[in-house]
């Protein structure tokens, strides 16, 4: 059973475009993210919510809103791309704010 | 900036030797943790040491933390080849939010 699932697994899209990445979890955590990471491998965080409800925003572009209908799933939704969106994206979650997190397979986004 | 520092970049050994990995920040943090990326794929976490730990093991891995240096590292003993990948460590500041500040990641070649 995958514990954080998220799709698509890659995604090929021109400017301009909208999308959206899906994210789920079957751990009965509280806390899920959305984070990214570059071309060099370096992963920051972009969201997280807690138990439904936003608690970090991390000066990401306000084409990026993350939507979570309930506490199992977060999603990404994109618009307008731009070339420079083009990264891996990783969804996680984690039970609380002092536990570790699992990471979902990741969602290459490229931007053409 | 708040990210964090590891060092080496890259490490390539041979199978059965030891591979230690060193980490830095640059503020109080309540825990620290180490995860494993294997080529396209997402983060495997392996060890969380909070910041009252000094120590702790988990099978072939050692991870130690120095708060008044700021520094941590980890330490894989009797090398595979299956340990080729790349490890981060990342650190919480607050655990309410369980946001993680990542380093840049120490890419592990281990030769047979």
């Amino acid at each position: 059973d995958t514990a954080v699932s998220q799709t698509p697994k890659y995604l090929v899209t021109q400017m301009g475009n909208d999308k959206s990445i899906k994210c789920e979890q079957n751990l009965g955590h509280d806390t899920m993210y959305w984070y990214k990471q570059d071309s060099k491998k370096f992963l920051k965080i972009m969201f997280s919510y807690n138990n439904k409800e936003l608690i970090i925003n991390e000066t990401v572009p306000n084409r990026f809103s993350p939507k979570s209908p309930d506490k199992a799933h977060l999603n990404l939704h994109i618009n307008s791309l731009e070339l420079g969106d083009s990264a891996v994206y990783f969804c996680a979650s984690s039970q609380d704010g002092s536990t570790e997190a699992f990471f979902g397979q990741g969602t290459r986004l490229t931007v053409v | 900036s708040q990210q964090g520092e590891e060092d080496p970049q890259a490490l390539s050994i041979q199978e059965g030797e030891n591979a230690t990995m060193n980490c830095s920040y640059k503020t109080s943090i309540n825990n620290l943790q180490w995860y494993r990326q294997n080529s396209g794929r997402g983060l495997v976490h392996l060890i969380l040491i909070r910041s009252n730990e000094r120590e702790k093991h988990s099978g072939r891995l050692r991870v130690t933390l120095d708060t008044s240096k700021k520094s941590s590292s980890l330490l894989i003993t009797a090398s595979r080849a299956a340990d080729t990948a790349s490890y981060f460590c990342a650190y919480g500041r607050s655990s309410n939010t369980g946001k993680l500040i990542f380093g840049q990641g120490t890419t592990l070649q281990v030769k047979p």
